[in-house]
């Protein structure tokens, strides 16, 4: 079944360390994106890819940092400049960003220890 | 930056009655329209998308498109308390920013039996 796959579905940071989020689909989707959701916040951009080798900053880019290497993939990296790391990561894919909505992943829960 | 504003919440409503959330938006040109239903916890699910002024209905739920006053609505019918989640508004941006989605903060909706 084609799908968008998050891991990890949890994920423990030590102050000072980068972690990367992964997010795989198979939907030949062209477009990908991640946001981030806090509580009574809504979703925030933080990047977004419409093609391989290309990405754009979104409303919230730093402290991130993101690669398109391959159509399937769209790491993200959450650095030790992220002042605020702990939230709700979210994965999604569109088959062209502007006339589908988009298919999300079941999300990565980010906890700072 | 794009607005998409919708009704505070949380709504209420009882088991069999109709739930109508509400969405606008401040760019006029706006072409697509979603919504998304999000459970406590998990990620969000495309319910609904509208592109043309009118209603659109699938099943019990019924989309309302007004380009000229700005707004979306959803309405559900019969609502049940498996309806009971979060339901976010979005909108395609335009020019510059084609293929991404702005996201309204959201409705919670709580059906009881």
């Amino acid at each position: 079944d084609g799908g968008i796959t998050q891991s990890p579905k949890y994920l423990f940071r030590k102050e000072g360390q980068n972690v990367t989020l992964s997010c795989e689909q198979n939907l030949n989707h062209d477009a990908m994106y991640w946001y981030r959701q806090d509580p009574g916040q809504g979703l925030r951009l933080i990047y977004y890819s419409q093609i391989v080798n290309d990405f754009q900053k979104g409303d919230i880019a730093e402290g991130y940092s993101v690669s398109r290497e391959k159509k399937e993939s769209f790491p993200l990296t959450v650095t030790s400049a992220q002042k605020n790391p702990t939230a709700f990561y979210l994965c999604a894919s569109s088959m062209d960003g502007v006339n589908y909505g988009y298919t999300f992943g079941s999300g990565t829960r980010l906890t700072v220890v | 930056q794009k607005e998409v504003e919708q009704n505070s919440g949380p709504l209420s409503v009882p088991e069999g009655a109709i739930a109508s959330l509400n969405c606008t938006y401040s760019d006029r040109g706006s072409q697509s329209f979603f919504w998304y239903r999000q459970y406590s916890g998990k990620s969000p699910e495309l319910i609904m998308s509208i592109y043309s002024n009118g209603d659109k209905e699938d099943g019990r739920f019924t989309a309302q498109l007004n380009k000229a006053s700005q707004y979306v609505s959803l309405l559900i019918r019969d609502s049940q308390p498996s309806d009971s989640a979060t339901y976010l508004c979005a909108v395609i941006g335009r020019g510059s920013t084609l293929g991404r989605l702005y996201f309204g903060r959201g409705t919670q909706l709580t059906v009881w039996p």
